[in-house]
């Protein structure tokens, strides 16, 4: 069974540091791309990047670009999204998903909330 | 970068009515690689429709989507309660992966 495991809730401090994680199994971790989608509090689903864990070759959406970044580690199945300095505007969702070309994203993990608050 | 907008942002209706929802982009979307997923308060999204008009494993019949090019329709033909839930279309495709931007979404309500 294809599973996507998130790491649990976060509450941190404007200007900390984050770095959340995404489990894959059921599946070849190395042949499919992960992606990660933010979802502000009442709002719709943005799409942040994608990575693949083969190669670890990364593409950001311009609007995240510079603010985030994404990783990899092919040998405990694993994809992480992280912050260098947290905003409160950070405060979201994030939810990791798996692709793989001509295909959408067809699993979901259960979404990590991130709360920035002094 | 394609922008995708749905239309409308809310709709209201009744169980067992139609609900039609809408998916323009500001450009053709390769290959028909449209995506269509439900959410539902508390939940992550779910997969229903991919290539404009394929349901997804599980999906019941009475949801169906349509269109090509820039203009693409989600049809859930008789409403269940369960079918309240924000709906978001997806363009995918580009290989490797560039841009892989959602909809802002349709909410269905119960009226």
């Amino acid at each position: 069974e294809v599973q996507l495991v998130q790491s649990g809730a976060e509450v941190k401090k404007p200007g900390e540091s984050l770095k959340i994680s995404c489990k894959g199994s059921g599946y070849s971790f190395t042949s499919y791309w992960i992606g990660w989608v933010r979802q502000m509090p009442g709002k719709g689903l943005e799409w942040m990047g994608i990575i693949y864990p083969g190669d670890s070759d990364t593409r950001y959406s311009p609007s995240f670009q510079g603010q985030v970044t994404i990783s990899a580690d092919k040998s405990i199945s694993t994809a992480y999204l992280q912050w260098s300095s947290l905003k409160a505007s950070d405060t979201a969702m994030y939810y990791c998903a798996r692709h793989e070309y001509s295909s959408p994203f067809d699993y979901w993990g259960q979404g990590t909330l991130v709360t920035v608050s002094s | 970068e394609i922008v995708l907008t749905q239309s409308p942002g809310t709709l209201s209706l009744s169980p067992g009515e139609r609900a039609t929802l809408s998916c323009r982009a500001s450009q053709s979307v390769s290959s028909s690689y449209l995506a269509w997923y439900q959410q539902k308060p508390g939940q992550a999204p779910r997969l229903l429709i991919y290539g404009a008009s394929s349901r997804a494993t599980g999906i019941p019949d009475r949801f169906s989507g349509s269109g090509s090019g820039t203009d693409f329709t989600l049809t859930i033909s008789r409403l269940e309660p369960e079918d309240f839930a924000v709906y978001y279309c997806q363009q995918y495709g580009s290989s490797p992966p560039s841009s892989l931007t959602f909809g802002g979404g349709t909410k269905v309500e119960i009226k």
